[in-house]
C-alpha cells in the first residue's frame, strides 16, 4: 500500500467510448503524475500537475484529457481512443515538482484495452 | 533525447546467489538517480534515492552505488530470495534537461527460482 489508489484496476473500452481513469493521494504531496507504460517500452510521462495547476503536457494526444480537482485526486478523461492506446496508466505522486531527493509514490495502474 | 540503459534486460537466478544489475545515464548535469521495485500487479515501489556521486545505500540485501561522474548505478542483491522477483527500475533526472521529471529504464526482470 503506497498511499496513492487508482480506479478502476481494469477497463475495457470501445474507440467511440467516453470513460475517464481515477487517481487519489493523502500523502500530503503538492505534485500528481500520468505515466503510460506500452509493452516492452519504459514509463512514459504524460502530465503533470503541480499544486492543482497542468506544468507538462509531454506531447499527449488531445484524446486523454487530465483534470485535478484538488491536491488529493487526478482524473484522465479519455475519449475517441485508438487501439494503439491500449497499455497500464499509472498515477504517482511526490511532494513537490521538481524536487527529486525524495521518492515518487506510485498507484497500482490502470490496464487499458481499447477494442 | 535522454537515454537510461538498464542491463541485463532479465535475469533468472536460484534462491541464494547473489546478483547484480546496471543502470547507465548520462554522466553530465547529475541531479538525482531513484531505484524502484516493482512486482507483478503491484505498484512500483521506491528502493533508493542517490543524489551524491559515490553514494551506496542499503537496505537488507539490497544495495546500490553510484557513479555519477562515469554514469552508472549498480544494484546489488546478496542471497536472492524468491520474494525478490520483480522488476528493477531506475530513473535519472537530470539538472538542466528535466528537473521536472523522471526519466526511466525499461528495467531489469529477475525471477528467483526456489
Amino acid at each position: 500500500e503506497t498511499g496513492v489508489t487508482q480506479t478502476p484496476r481494469h477497463l475495457v473500452m470501445g474507440m467511440t467510448n467516453k470513460k475517464s481513469l481515477k487517481c487519489e493521494q493523502h500523502l500530503g504531496h503538492n505534485a500528481m503524475y500520468w505515466y503510460k507504460q506500452s509493452a516492452k517500452k519504459p514509463l512514459e510521462l504524460m502530465f503533470v500537475y503541480s499544486l492543482e495547476e497542468r506544468v507538462e503536457n509531454n506531447s499527449v494526444p488531445s484524446r486523454f484529457s487530465p483534470e485535478c480537482p484538488n491536491s488529493s485526486h487526478l482524473f484522465l478523461h479519455l475519449h475517441t481512443l485508438q487501439p494503439e492506446d491500449s497499455a497500464l496508466y499509472l498515477c504517482a505522486s511526490s511532494q513537490d515538482w521538481g524536487w527529486w531527493g525524495t521518492e515518487a509514490f506510485f498507484g497500482q495502474g490502470t490496464r487499458l484495452t481499447v477494442v | 533525447i535522454l537515454n537510461v540503459e538498464q542491463s541485463p534486460q532479465s535475469l533468472h537466478v536460484q534462491e541464494g546467489d547473489s546478483t547484480n544489475f546496471t543502470c547507465s545515464f548520462p554522466s553530465s548535469n547529475f541531479y538525482a538517480l531513484h531505484w524502484y521495485r516493482w512486482e507483478t500487479a503491484k505498484s512500483p515501489e521506491a528502493l533508493f534515492v542517490m543524489t551524491l556521486n559515490g553514494d551506496e545505500k542499503k537496505k537488507g540485501r539490497i544495495s546500490a552505488t553510484l557513479n555519477t561522474k562515469e554514469g552508472y548505478s549498480y544494484l546489488y542483491i546478496k542471497g536472492s530470495q524468491p520474494e525478490d522477483s520483480a522488476t528493477y527500475l531506475c530513473a535519472f533526472i537530470g539538472r538542466s534537461y528535466n528537473t521536472d521529471k523522471l526519466i526511466f529504464g525499461t528495467g531489469t526482470r529477475l525471477q528467483v527460482f526456489p
